[in-house]
């Protein structure tokens, strides 16, 4: 299975800083069909995940574009351009490249 | 708009089985993949599996074979997962989550169903 390791497990921001998050596979998520299924969740407490970004850096409707996405093959990046009190919560990288789909051990997001 | 109601909270004994559905709404029910993902408290995800409503394809990731069995009810739109001789491995959360794309497999989720075995 694709293990995805995602540092740090644990970031503190204050409102107003930007933060970035990396993502790392065991294996190239590049598709054989030319894309990279590479997805940027958020789970906020107590509530179901929540999807932000798809395809490395495709933005999902209605998700501020103060986040992004970036990266290749196994490297990824989501930053968040100025943290705002909302964005607080777990963030799972996952990956739907390889069956079986995986995700990360998640990224707590915590203020400072 | 697109919802996904899931069942409540279940209590269930060792050795037993239960199952978990997930009712649609919003949208054409046979034309998107519907997935199973597994959180146990504290910890991480799982992807479990997903069906197609349209026909009734299954996929499951190797670890669930013969632990969850999904099924899909066209005439009422909703998702079962059934999970069988269950142990406290099986206490989690479960949600179902269906696709937009292949590229975007968890776009919208269930509110989760807590299953937490004891005797």
């Amino acid at each position: 299975d694709v293990v995805l390791t995602q540092t740090p497990p644990t970031l503190s921001a204050t409102i107003g800083q930007s933060v970035s998050i990396s993502c790392r596979s065991s294996q190239s998520l590049l598709d054989s069909d030319g894309d990279t299924y590479l997805n940027w969740l958020l789970q906020r407490p107590g509530q179901s995940p929540q999807l932000l970004i798809y395809s490395v850096s495709n933005l999902e409707s209605g998700v501020p574009n103060r986040f992004s996405g970036s990266g290749s093959e196994t490297d990824f990046t989501l930053k968040i351009s100025g943290v705002e009190a909302e964005d607080l919560g777990v963030y799972y990288c996952m990956q739907a490249t390889h069956a079986p789909y995986t995700f990360g051990a998640g990224t707590k997001l915590e203020l400072k | 708009q697109v919802q996904l109601q899931q069942s409540g909270a279940e209590l269930v004994k060792p050795g037993s089985s239960v199952k978990i559905s997930c009712k649609a709404s919003g949208y054409t029910f046979t034309s998107y993949d519907m997935h199973w993902i597994k959180q146990q408290p504290g910890n991480g995800l799982e992807w479990i599996g997903w069906i197609y409503p349209g026909n009734g394809n299954t996929k499951y990731n190797q670890k669930f074979n013969g632990k969850a069995t999904l099924t899909a009810d066209k005439s009422s739109s909703t998702a079962y997962m059934q999970l069988s001789s269950l142990t406290s491995e099986d206490s989690a959360v479960y949600f179902c989550a269906r696709e937009i794309t292949i590229a975007a497999p968890f776009a919208y989720w269930g509110q989760g169903t807590l299953v937490t075995v004891s005797s």
